[in-house]
């Protein structure tokens, strides 16, 4: 098994520019979430999703877009790239059964600068 | 409002035992997980604790006290590759059981 891929890598962005991250598990994991990591402090989640065709906000939604087609990919767009979106992203997904959410699986995170 | 307090460092010789604290204040609980990341690396999953008490797992250990809003988590004999950040996270209870991260402590163990 694979887990939780995520590409790309790295990525240098223009301000302005768009770019879409993207996201795949072959867990069959049906909750799936974007996060942010900066520098020194936690992990911020942008988006989640809870099974296929359904997605909501987390805390730190504005300035992304995402979509959950199919149970396995989970992408995310940014439309107008702006340096404030400088970060690390990880892709993660867990199994939530009646209402109980397992462990989250990371993927390797991408490294995308703004500038 | 939702906070989780983490020290942000912590050094240690290697083979020694190190307690990692972490404090909570949220609107709601439904567990407190530990993970474990590597500089530059995704966070793997370390311990989970939904009830009072300490879970062993090896040589890392994990203690809760909801009514204190307190965790902390044990390594002992320390070796060299447990250098790496510490992300506490606790478990809301509202709608879909989100995680909420601290912001980490970074482990430096020394020889």
């Amino acid at each position: 098994n694979a887990g939780v891929t995520q590409t790309p890598k790295f990525r240098i962005l223009k301000i302005g520019q768009s770019m879409t991250l993207q996201c795949t598990q072959d867990m069959n994991h049906n909750y799936m979430y974007w996060y942010r990591q900066d520098p020194g402090m936690g992990l911020k989640l942008i988006y989640y999703s809870v099974g296929a065709g359904i997605t909501d906000k987390g805390e730190v939604p504005n300035g992304y877009n995402v979509s959950r087609s199919t149970t396995e990919d989970f992408p995310l767009r940014l439309e107008l790239a702006a340096p404030s979106q400088t970060s690390v992203y990880f892709c993660a997904s867990s199994y939530n059964q009646g209402g109980v959410q397992e462990k989250l699986f990371f993927g390797s995170g991408t490294q995308l600068s703004v500038l | 409002g939702q906070n989780i307090d983490q020290p942000t460092e912590m050094t240690a010789t290697e083979g020694a035992i190190v307690q990692i604290n972490c404090t909570y204040q949220t609107s709601g609980f439904n567990g407190l997980f530990w993970y474990q990341q590597h500089a530059g690396e995704a966070p793997t999953f370390l311990s989970y604790n939904v009830l009072d008490g300490l879970e062993e797992k090896g040589r890392f250990s994990s203690f809760l006290s909801r009514s204190k809003g307190y965790s902390y988590l044990l390594l002992k004999e320390l070796q060299m590759k447990d250098s790496a950040s510490y992300l506490c996270a606790v478990r809301d209870a509202g709608g879909y059981n989100k995680l909420i991260f601290g912001a980490g402590t970074r482990l430096a163990v020394h020889p």
